[in-house]
């Protein structure tokens, strides 16, 4: 059973024209996580919720934004994408702050900029 | 230096053989540490969590050393399913919740026959 999902799994769009990815979880957890990883890169962390509360990190490009109406739910909106920005997004989720806590990644979403 | 350096391979090794990975980490204050693998285009799944006194899971051992901000895994009788990239991940924790895991770019395992 699917605990982290994304959709969709492939999206291409045009430079400049504005896209939002989505991540849902059936685990009930309070964090969720974005990650951007380009090929044969790290996965780099954008910024996560903790609850409701929003945290970015230093070196995430204003372009990036993201939105949690609810818990199991959170979208990732890239306002104005630019080549540089095709990579695949990786959601994840984990339970508490505990610093031992998995964190749970789904499949993942391939964003092609044309 | 990066915050988390790894050799990234390819370690092409026969199935059968015992391989190691090295993992080299910046931040003294990091709090926890982890093993996760990744295979071609997908996500990262865990494999399995390093604890300072060294784990071990079936043929995967993993060793921290604090002192010297090293962590390894051995893979002992390496299986063709394991040839993937091993991620090393560090994790600092956040205020205000929340866990930062920082990824090492990984390490590519090719097991042939």
């Amino acid at each position: 059973d699917a605990m982290v999902i994304q959709n969709p799994r492939y999206q291409v769009t045009q430079f400049g024209k504005p896209v939002t990815l989505s991540c849902s979880q059936t685990l009930n957890h309070n964090v969720m996580y974005w990650y951007q990883q380009k090929s044969s890169q790290a996965p780099k962390l954008l910024f996560h919720y903790y609850d409701k509360d929003f945290n970015n990190e230093a070196d995430t490009p204003d372009n990036f934004q993201s939105r949690r109406p609810n818990t199991s739910f959170c979208f990732l909106d890239i306002r104005s994408p630019g080549l540089g920005d095709a990579a695949m997004y990786l959601c994840a989720t984990s339970r508490e702050a505990s610093g031992l806590d998995e964190q749970f990644f789904g499949p993942g979403t391939r964003l092609t900029v044309l | 230096r990066k915050e988390v350096e790894q050799d990234p391979g390819p370690f092409n090794v026969p199935e059968g053989a015992t391989v190691a990975f090295n993992c080299t980490y910046s931040n003294s204050a990091s709090q926890s540490f982890f093993w996760y693998r990744q295979d071609c285009r997908k996500e990262p799944k865990l494999l399995m969590s390093v604890y300072s006194s060294g784990n071990e899971d079936g043929r995967f051992t993993a060793q921290l050393n604090r002192a010297s901000q090293y962590i390894s895994l051995l893979i002992r009788d390496s299986k063709l399913s394991d040839s993937a990239t091993y991620l090393c991940v560090v994790n600092m924790g956040l205020t205000g919740g929340g866990n930062k895991l920082t990824f090492g770019t990984g390490t590519q395992l090719k097991v042939e026959l």
